[in-house]
């Protein structure tokens, strides 16, 4: 296993079009979390999954942004109608445990850029 | 009050300095913390986890967490040019996701 996969690694795309981005986490983690960070910023929780049910979600999370994870495996990132201010490292994460006792381990992110 | 405060600094410390880095957090339900460190244009990487009061020592790292002042803090020891990053500390609370700090940048001169 080589870790969680991100794709895709950079994105560009103007603003008002529809942006998809995947995770594969680690294969044998049930978790599977989305944070967005921006420069200068930690990384600001956006919403998680244990296996195929989304537990929780922030409100940073408009209607704008879906996710999902069918089957309990990968997972997809949409954010519909992209704003300058969705411009940012999406980031995804996994771990194994129940509550997050023993952290998460990261892929290298999705860089967005909105022009 | 943010949840999770850390000084962003930059901190600068010479080679072979101990850099002290220092965290604060706002809910007294919190169970589990974190050091990561993260490199420009990287991704955050897992340093440090603790979960009882006092000291945990792993190699140059050092945690330390303080639960009645809702205090965690990360040293580094003989400090290198390598360790020069962003230090992010992350707090759980108990079944729901980390909560981050912004941060502290920092940066150790040769």
């Amino acid at each position: 296993d080589t870790g969680v996969s991100q794709d895709p690694r950079h994105k560009i795309t103007k603003r008002g079009q529809n942006v998809t981005f995947r995770c594969d986490p680690i294969s044998e983690h049930n978790r599977l979390y989305w944070y967005r960070q921006t420069l200068g910023q930690g990384p600001e929780f956006l919403t998680y999954f244990q296996n195929e049910a989304q537990l929780e979600k922030s409100r940073l999370l408009s209607d704008r942004f879906s996710a999902e994870r069918p089957k309990g495996s990968f997972s997809t990132l949409e954010i519909q109608r992209t704003e300058q201010g969705d411009s940012a490292m999406y980031l995804c994460a996994s771990s194994q445990d129940r509550g997050g006792t023993y952290g998460y381990t990261f892929g290298s992110g999705t860089r967005l850029t909105v022009v | 009050q943010k949840e999770v405060e850390q000084n962003s600094g930059p901190l600068s410390v010479p080679e072979g300095a101990i850099a002290s880095l220092n965290c604060t957090y706002s809910d007294r339900v919190s169970q589990s913390f974190f050091w990561y460190r993260q490199y420009s244009g990287k991704s955050p990487e897992l340093i440090m986890s603790i979960y009882s009061n006092g000291d945990k020592e792993d190699g140059r790292f050092t945690a330390q967490l303080n639960k009645a002042s809702q205090y965690v803090s990360l040293l580094i020891r003989d400090s290198q040019p390598s360790d020069s990053a962003t230090y992010l500390c992350a707090v759980n609370r108990g079944g729901t996701a980390l909560i981050f700090g912004k941060g502290t940048t920092l940066s150790v001169s040769s």
